[in-house]
C-alpha cells in the first residue's frame, strides 16, 4: 500500500548517542519534511527537501542533519542526543506543486 | 515570512452543535490553505483544503471559508459527533517554490455526548 513509513515507532536512548530516524515513502512524492511535535502538539519544521540532493533547514535544524540520496528515503540524524530532544518526530511528504502533506505515524523519542 | 495564528486553542461543544476554528495569515501571497485533524496517538490527516481562487468549499459536515481581503480562513464543523474530538491544525502555503507549509498552533476540540 502506498504510504509513508517511519521507524522506529518508539525509541529510548542515552544522552550523547547518535541516532538516525528513518522515513520512507512509496508514493513517488518529490517533497519530504521533518517536524518535531511538542507536548502542546505544535508542529515545528526541522528540515525539508524538494528532491534528490536538495535539503533545506527549518526553524529547529541546528542540532540535526538530513540527507536525500533517493526520492523515497529521507532520514534524520541527531549527532548527539540530549534530553531536550525528547519529543515526537513526524515525517511527511507531498507531490510537486502546492498540495497537502501525508504524514507518517511518527517516532516517539525519549533521551535519558 | 508567513505567520499563521489559530484560535481558539481549546473548544468544547455538545454533540450536535457546530464548531468553528479560525486562522489568520500574514502573507497576502499565500494561496493554499489545508486543514488537518490529529486524533489522540495518531498521525495528522488532511481533512479539507482550499485554494485562493475559491471562497468556500464543503465536504459533508465540514466546510472551509476563505476571506483573502481580511487574510483569514475558517473551519466549520456542523452536527458535531464525539469522533470529531481531536486536535485540528490550519496551515498556509506561501507561493514561493522553496517553502514549506506554515502551521497554526492547533485547536483541541472536545465533543461531549
Amino acid at each position: 500500500e502506498a504510504d509513508i513509513y517511519q521507524t522506529p515507532r518508539y525509541l529510548v536512548i542515552g544522552t550523547g548517542k547518535k541516532i538516525t530516524l528513518e522515513c520512507s515513502q512509496t508514493m513517488g512524492h518529490d517533497k519530504m519534511y521533518w517536524y518535531q511535535q511538542d507536548p502542546g502538539m505544535e508542529l515545528h519544521l526541522i528540515h525539508y527537501s524538494y528532491g534528490v540532493n536538495s535539503t533545506e533547514k527549518g526553524d529547529l535544524s541546528s542540532e540535526s542533519t538530513v540527507s536525500r540520496i533517493r526520492t523515497e528515503h529521507f532520514p534524520l540524524t541527531l549527532e548527539s542526543a540530549r534530553p531536550s530532544h525528547t519529543s515526537q518526530y513526524l515525517c511527511a511528504s507531498s507531490p510537486a506543486g502546492q498540495n497537502g502533506y501525508t504524514f507518517g505515524s511518527g517516532t516517539r523519542l525519549t533521551v535519558v | 515570512g508567513e505567520n499563521v495564528e489559530q484560535h481558539p486553542s481549546t473548544l468544547s461543544v455538545q454533540e450536535g452543535d457546530s464548531a468553528v476554528i479560525k486562522c489568520t495569515y500574514s502573507d497576502s501571497a499565500s494561496n493554499y490553505f489545508p486543514w488537518y485533524k490529529q486524533e489522540l496517538g495518531k498521525r495528522p490527516q488532511l481533512i479539507i483544503d482550499i485554494r485562493s481562487n475559491v471562497g468556500e468549499k464543503k465536504d459533508q459536515r465540514i466546510a472551509v471559508t476563505l476571506n483573502k481581503t481580511a487574510k483569514h480562513f475558517s473551519l466549520h464543523i456542523t452536527e458535531t459527533q464525539p469522533e470529531d474530538s481531536a486536535v485540528y491544525f490550519c496551515a498556509a502555503s506561501p507561493p514561493q517554490a522553496g517553502t514549506a507549509l506554515i502551521f497554526g498552533k492547533g485547536t483541541t476540540l472536545s465533543v461531549s455526548s
